[in-house]
């Protein structure tokens, strides 16, 4: 069980948007930073947003972060082939348990 | 350019030991904060431990909290993370994960390993 709640998949067709939602508490993202990560299938995540809204050199800016309150969001705009991959949202947490936590992953399918 | 590369995965019985090591070239090691994290097959990310730019102060998730170790040598810029009284619930790929900061418990996870499989199975 995972400390953020993500969906488990969206989805939409190309050229569409979808919007992956990550809803934690007060101990996490409702005072930290959040940041989001892409994962193709047998490779390593990459970072893809920090700092709720900011995006690495290289990411696109299809790619888009947001947070409010105890929730983040990260958008994906033009959805392309190519973005079909799983999505974690991560941030840490200052509750009695101090550390990192991610969110279960979201997978994108482009229909 | 950043490269974080892990070695030392195996298959191992339920209760032994294993020790992953990480080599990073590419940055300014002794700067910045190290992570461990893990997936195990099909599923979700599990940050492990984490470990301060100078061994100041380490972190650990509490399902490995006094079974597994993290260490960093900083004069060879290695990254470290030992593993004792494994389990078949460890069984995953373990990435070794450079912080954007000198602190392990805030912050993000900036650059990524390839991962090392470690199997815990009788």
């Amino acid at each position: 069980q995972s400390v953020l709640t993500q969906p488990p998949s969206v989805s939409a067709a190309p050229g569409q948007k979808v919007t992956i939602t990550c809803s934690g508490s007060s101990s996490n993202i409702g005072k930290n930073l959040v940041s989001w990560y892409q994962q193709f299938p047998g490779t390593a995540p990459k970072l893809l947003i920090y700092d709720n809204n900011q995006r690495p050199s290289g990411i696109p800016d299809r790619f888009s972060g947001s947070k409010s309150g105890t929730s983040a969001t990260l958008g994906i705009t033009g959805l392309q082939t190519g973005d079909e991959a799983d999505y974690y949202c991560g941030t840490w947490d200052t509750s009695l348990y101090i550390g990192r936590v991610f969110g279960g992953g979201t997978k994108v399918t482009v229909l | 350019e950043v490269q974080l590369v892990e070695s030392g995965g195996d298959l191992v019985q339920p209760g032994r030991s294993l020790r992953l090591s990480c080599a990073a070239s590419g940055f300014l090691f002794d700067d910045y904060a190290m992570h461990w994290v893990r997936q195990s097959p099909g599923k979700g990310l599990e940050w492990v431990a984490g470990i301060n730019f100078n061994s100041g102060s380490v972190g650990y998730a509490d399902s490995v909290k006094g079974r597994f170790t993290i260490s960093r040598d900083n004069a060879k810029n290695f990254l470290y993370l030992r593993m004792e009284s494994l389990r078949p619930e460890d069984t995953a790929f373990y990435y070794c994960a450079k912080d954007e900061g000198s602190r392990w418990y805030k912050g993000y996870f900036e650059s990524w390993g390839q991962g090392a499989l470690v199997t815990v199975a009788s």
